[in-house]
């Protein structure tokens, strides 16, 4: 089975800053994708970012990236720019079966 | 609409109810998904279909009950709930079922409340 682990329950971060949310999973699989999705507090799981085990760049998506560290089994997201609208869970996720098997997530507050 | 919809958004049921909640997609995906999200858990995959056949039933009670009529919508029909039961649902697609690299697109869930 997949295992994910964010470490951080809480992280703030000050309007217009750049922020990296902790991502380390545990897999078997020789392929795989890891995943990050962000939750409002409206509820709505928006896809963010993925990653691919056999991509040799760290993805990027406008202001996200990914910063991916295979050896370390580590899939961190970084956030450039932060702003208020960022304020939300954040959600490192991986394929599991047939479902996702999520992380306990991180809140992040964005402040003025 | 573009995405995956999902209604309603909100909804508050009495034990004795029977209700229907209803996600379509319209991404032109093959897969479609249940998840059931309660306060400080993780999410729970309910049931999985594939071009409308079910593919995985993870051991939800008879109680919820789903129907997949075609493989752009997908319905949660509940009946004689439990407070329990009270959770964010979640309605999501994928364009395969198998893929440990496809994404899963969710939509804005629905918030039900059983008194």
């Amino acid at each position: 089975a997949q295992k994910i682990t964010q470490t951080q329950p809480g992280m703030f971060v000050q309007e217009k800053e750049a922020v990296t949310l902790d991502c380390t999973y545990d897999t078997s699989d020789q392929s795989y994708g890891l995943f990050w999705y962000k939750q409002p507090s409206s509820g709505e799981m928006i896809f963010l970012i993925y990653q691919g085990s056999y991509d040799e760049q760290n993805a990027t998506e406008g202001r996200y990236s990914l910063n991916f560290q295979k050896a370390r089994k580590s899939a961190n997201l970084v956030i450039s720019a932060s702003q208020l609208g960022d304020s939300a869970m954040y959600f490192c996720a991986m394929r599991e079966g047939l479902g996702m098997r999520f992380g306990a997530g991180t809140r992040l507050t964005v402040k003025p | 609409e573009t995405g995956v919809t999902q209604t309603p958004r909100h909804l508050v049921m009495g034990m004795t109810n029977k209700k229907s909640l209803k996600c379509e997609q319209h991404l032109g995906h093959n897969a479609m998904y249940w998840y059931k999200q309660s306060a400080k858990k993780p999410l729970e995959l309910m049931f999985v279909y594939s071009l409308e056949e079910r593919v995985e039933n993870n051991s939800v009670p008879s109680r919820f009950s789903p129907e997949c009529p075609n493989s752009s919508h997908l319905f949660l029909h509940l009946h004689t709930l439990q407070p329990e039961d009270s959770a964010l649902y979640l309605c999501a697609s994928s364009q395969e079922f198998n893929f440990a690299t496809d994404t899963q697109y969710f939509g804005p869930g629905t918030r039900l409340t059983v008194l």
